[in-house]
C-alpha cells in the first residue's frame, strides 16, 4: 500500500514569515513528486513538481527532495494571507497511472 | 499550465436520475485521468483511474455500475453518476496527466441530488 503522509495542520505562521510544509512517502520507487494548493471549495492546482533530489525555486516557492529519507517539503517564503489553504503532496511511480496524494496540510497565514 | 475544462460546474438533479460530467484536457493528450470526490472539509477521494481506450480501474467500495467512466479519446473522459441519491450529493473532480508530466485538475463539480 503506497502511502504519502502530511500533517494535517492547522499551520499558522505571520504574513511574511516561512511556511515550511512537509511530505514523507513510503514507496521507495517513487520518482515524480507534486505540489497542489486548494482553496476551500475548489479543485486543487499545482505549485512544484520536482523529480530529483536537491531544491527547485520557483519565485516565493521552494520544493526540496531527499529521496533517501522519502521525505519532501515545500517552502513559502514571505508568506501571504492569500497563502492561507490547503496543500497537497502528491507522489507518483514510473507508472503512467499511480499518483497518490496526502490528506493536505492546511496553512493559515494571519495578517 | 495545462487546461483540462470540467462541466458542468454545478448541478442539482432529481433522485433517481443520472448524471453526466465532461472532463476534457484543451492542450495535451491526457494518457490517463482521474476521478476523485470530496466531501466538505474532507480530502480528496480518488474514485478510480482511466487510460484512454481501455476500462476505468476503481477504488475499493466504488460501484462501477453507479459511477459508469468512458475515457474513449485522449482529450475526453466521462463520469455519469447513475440512479443518483442524495448521499451522492458531492464535490467531484478529475484531473489529467500526459505520461509521466504532472496532473491538472478540472474546475470540479457540485453536485447536488434531490
Amino acid at each position: 500500500q503506497k502511502e504519502v503522509e502530511q500533517n494535517s495542520g492547522p499551520l499558522s505562521v505571520p504574513e511574511g514569515a516561512i511556511a515550511s510544509l512537509n511530505c514523507t512517502y513510503s514507496d521507495r520507487v517513487s520518482q515524480s513528486f507534486f505540489w497542489y494548493r486548494q482553496y476551500s471549495g475548489k479543485s486543487p492546482e499545482l505549485i512544484m513538481s520536482i523529480y530529483s533530489n536537491g531544491d527547485k525555486e520557483d519565485g516565493r516557492f521552494t520544493a526540496q527532495l531527499n529521496k533517501a529519507s522519502q521525505y519532501v517539503s515545500l517552502l513559502i517564503r514571505d508568506s501571504q494571507p492569500s497563502d492561507s489553504a490547503t496543500y497537497l503532496c502528491a507522489v507518483s511511480n514510473s507508472g503512467y497511472s499511480t499518483l497518490t496524494f496526502g490528506k493536505g496540510t492546511m496553512l493559515l497565514v494571519s495578517p | 499550465g495545462a487546461v483540462v475544462s470540467q462541466h458542468p460546474s454545478r448541478v442539482i438533479c432529481k433522485s433517481g436520475t443520472s448524471v453526466k460530467i465532461e472532463c476534457r484536457s484543451l492542450d495535451f493528450q491526457a494518457t490517463t485521468m482521474f476521478w476523485y470526490r470530496q466531501f466538505p472539509k474532507q480530502s480528496l477521494m480518488l474514485m478510480a483511474t482511466s487510460n484512454e481506450g481501455s476500462k476505468a480501474t476503481y477504488e475499493q467500495g466504488v460501484e462501477k455500475d453507479k459511477f459508469l467512466i468512458n475515457h474513449a479519446s485522449l482529450t475526453l473522459s466521462t463520469l455519469t453518476v447513475t440512479s443518483a441519491h442524495p448521499e451522492d450529493s458531492s464535490f467531484y473532480i478529475c484531473s489529467a496527466r500526459e505520461g509521466q508530466l504532472e496532473a491538472f485538475f478540472g474546475q470540479g463539480t457540485r453536485l447536488t441530488v434531490v
